[in-house]
């Protein structure tokens, strides 16, 4: 099955400066790509997707690379704000044919100081 | 602003007792997941639904969980009996069914088994 790492397990940055948060996964046929935000107490929700015939997204200040070859992909974000603050989890899957079954990264501690 | 919703929110119960959580997934999905996060292991996929039926319950352990579509507004998790380590949080989300698709989640019902 698919398997995903994700690093660095804690990130501390200032308000203003950008954030970079990486993850590889193992399975070739995964297509599919999200990132999700989880607040403290709350619910995932996604941020962005990146599906695997594109190379690269971006939405006002956040962006995910895609690099297929090497089987990794990367979530940019710019202009840090302390509401970025939360805890972010990258997934990879493969389509079965009947839902799209996904695997998570460990997860990312963003900590954005003043 | 259509969401998955879940009850309980949080459940505190003894060792050995019943547990039984409920999703209600967002009007006109028709694939349920159900994953548990805890601080360990991370998000767990431990069984998903497509049209009412099981799909794959792979992740979850077979001797005292269950998982069950009464109907399409409805989803259930059974623990019987519960024990400490059941302890966390269980999220539903919801889909589509369809390739490279969104999976929406609910709140989750946080368990604390005594």
């Amino acid at each position: 099955g698919e398997n995903v790492e994700q690093h660095p397990s804690t990130l501390s940055v200032q308000e203003g400066d950008s954030a970079v948060i990486k993850c590889t996964y193992s399975d070739s046929a995964s297509n599919y790509f999200p990132w999700y935000k989880q607040e403290l107490g709350k619910r995932p929700q996604l941020i962005i997707d990146i599906r695997s015939n594109v190379g690269e997204k971006k939405d006002q200040r956040i962006a995910v690379t895609l690099n297929k070859t090497a089987k990794h992909f990367s979530l940019h974000i710019t202009e840090t704000q302390p509401e970025d603050s939360a805890v972010y989890f990258c997934a990879a899957t493969p389509f079965t044919g009947t839902a799209s079954k996904l695997t998570f990264g460990t997860g990312t501690r963003l900590q954005v100081t003043l | 602003d259509a969401r998955v919703t879940q009850t309980p929110r949080h459940k505190v119960t003894e060792m050995g007792q019943e547990v039984t959580m409920r999703c209600q997934p967002i009007l006109g999905h028709n694939t349920v997941f159900w994953y548990r996060q805890t601080m360990m292991q991370g998000l767990e996929l431990l069984a998903y639904f497509r049209n009412r039926a099981p799909l794959d319950d792979s992740g979850m352990p077979k001797d005292r969980f269950s998982a069950e579509m009464p109907d399409a507004t409805l989803a259930t998790l059974k623990i019987q009996p519960s024990e400490p380590r059941d302890s966390a949080v269980y999220f539903c989300a919801s889909g589509l069914g369809q390739e490279a698709e969104t999976q929406y989640f609910g709140p989750g019902t946080r368990l604390l088994v005594l």
